[in-house]
Parts: structure tokens; C-alpha cells; sequence
């Protein structure tokens, strides 16, 4: 069974940094394009940032550039995203999800982000 | 970049109605990248189909998707009660980038 677990979120001041986790399990995790997208409260879903197998490409959504960096260890089965500079629009949930560079196949449970001072 | 753009924003509807939704596209999308995911309140988004008419592994058959160019459908033949959701179409682009719609509630009646 495919589980992704997120964790890392948390309240955090504007300007503010914070590094989100997922944890990935029952997949070969090193055969995935991984993905984050997250959501607003209330709203609907957004892209932020996706990343190839070995790391060699990641592409981002262009209000995060500069700001997000996104990663992986395929030795330890996890997906992260460094958020530096964050602003109050960055407060959403944040889901990770193993794909396709295409397509979103599964997806964690989120981890809720607020940006509050 | 491409926008997408989901209609109705509500849909009110029965059990055992039959749901439309639409998805269309400021620019050609190829039908090879385009999804749509089902979300339940407090639950994470679920692939129901791909390649614009293909169904992800467990879906049934009540869900089919069609479309092509600009405009894209999914279609619920009957509403069951686990149905009651909000659905998203989904595009890749030639950026990279993933680009969702606006969602369409389908909430009942």
C-alpha cells in the first residue's frame, strides 16, 4: 500500500523559514516523479513544485521561485521542501504526491502551514 | 500559461442524477495530460482520471472523462451518495508546471 506522510508543518512568522518532510512507503520510490501542491483554506488546489527520479530537473511555480527549494533521498524513501521567506499567502495545507512529471497518482494527508505573526 | 477554467463553480443535483462538469483551457491542452481528481471534505484530493478519458486503478465506471483541444468533460453517469465532492482538472504544460482548474462543488440537492 502507498502511504506518504508529510510532517513538518507548523505556525511560523512572516519572513519566517521551515522545512517540510514526506515520508514515502509501499512504492519504489526512486521510480516516481514526486510532487508538492498545496491549499489554501477554503480554496482549491495549486502546483508548487515537482522534482525528476534522480533529482536532475524540478520546476516550480512562479511565486515560489527563489523562495522554495525542493529535494529528495532516494536512500531514505523522503521528499522535502525548504520555504524561506514565507509570507502569509503561503499559509495552506501542503501535500505530498508520487506521479508522473504529468500526473499526480497518490497523495499524503497534508501538513498544515501558517504564516502569522 | 495555460488557465484553466471549471464549470459550473456549484452543481446541484440528486442521487442517481447524472453530473457534467467542464474544464476548459485558455490554449490546446493535449489530451495526454489532462486529469481530474475528486476531493472530500477533509480528505486529500484522489486521481479519477487521466489521459483525459482513463480510469485511474479502482475507479468505477459511473466516472468517465472525455474532451479534447480546449474543452474537456467529466461526467458522472449516476450520482452515488460518496459522490458529493469538489472535482479538479488538472494540465501539464511544456514549463514543467502543473496548472489545476478552479474545482466545481457537486453538492446535493
Amino acid at each position: 500500500e502507498v502511504q506518504l506522510v508529510e510532517s513538518g508543518g507548523g505556525l511560523v512568522q512572516p519572513g519566517g523559514s521551515l522545512r517540510l518532510s514526506c515520508a514515502a512507503s509501499g512504492f519504489t520510490f526512486s521510480s516516481y516523479w514526486m510532487s508538492w501542491v498545496r491549499q489554501a483554506p477554503g480554496k482549491g488546489l495549486e502546483w508548487v513544485a515537482n522534482i525528476k527520479q534522480d533529482g536532475s530537473e524540478k520546476y516550480y511555480v512562479d511565486s515560489v521561485k527563489g523562495r522554495f527549494t525542493i529535494s529528495r533521498d532516494n536512500a531514505k524513501n523522503s521528499l522535502y521542501l525548504q520555504m524561506n521567506s514565507l509570507r502569509a499567502e503561503d499559509t495552506a495545507v501542503y501535500y505530498c504526491a508520487r506521479g508522473r512529471r504529468e500526473l499526480l497518482l497518490d497523495w499524503g494527508q497534508g501538513t498544515l502551514v501558517t504564516v502569522s505573526s | 500559461e495555460i488557465v484553466l477554467t471549471q464549470s459550473p463553480g456549484t452543481l446541484s443535483l440528486s442521487p442517481g442524477e447524472r453530473a457534467t462538469l467542464s474544464c476548459r483551457a485558455s490554449q490546446s491542452v493535449s489530451s495526454s495530460y489532462l486529469a481530474w481528481y475528486q476531493q472530500k471534505p477533509g480528505q486529500a484530493p484522489r486521481l479519477l482520471i487521466y489521459g483525459a478519458s482513463s480510469r485511474a486503478t479502482g475507479i468505477p465506471d459511473r466516472f468517465s472523462g472525455s474532451g479534447s483541444g480546449t474543452d474537456f468533460t467529466l461526467t458522472i453517469s449516476r450520482l452515488e451518495p460518496e459522490d458529493f465532492a469538489v472535482y479538479y482538472c488538472q494540465q501539464y504544460g511544456s514549463s514543467g508546471a502543473l496548472t489545476f482548474g478552479g474545482g466545481t462543488k457537486v453538492e446535493i440537492k
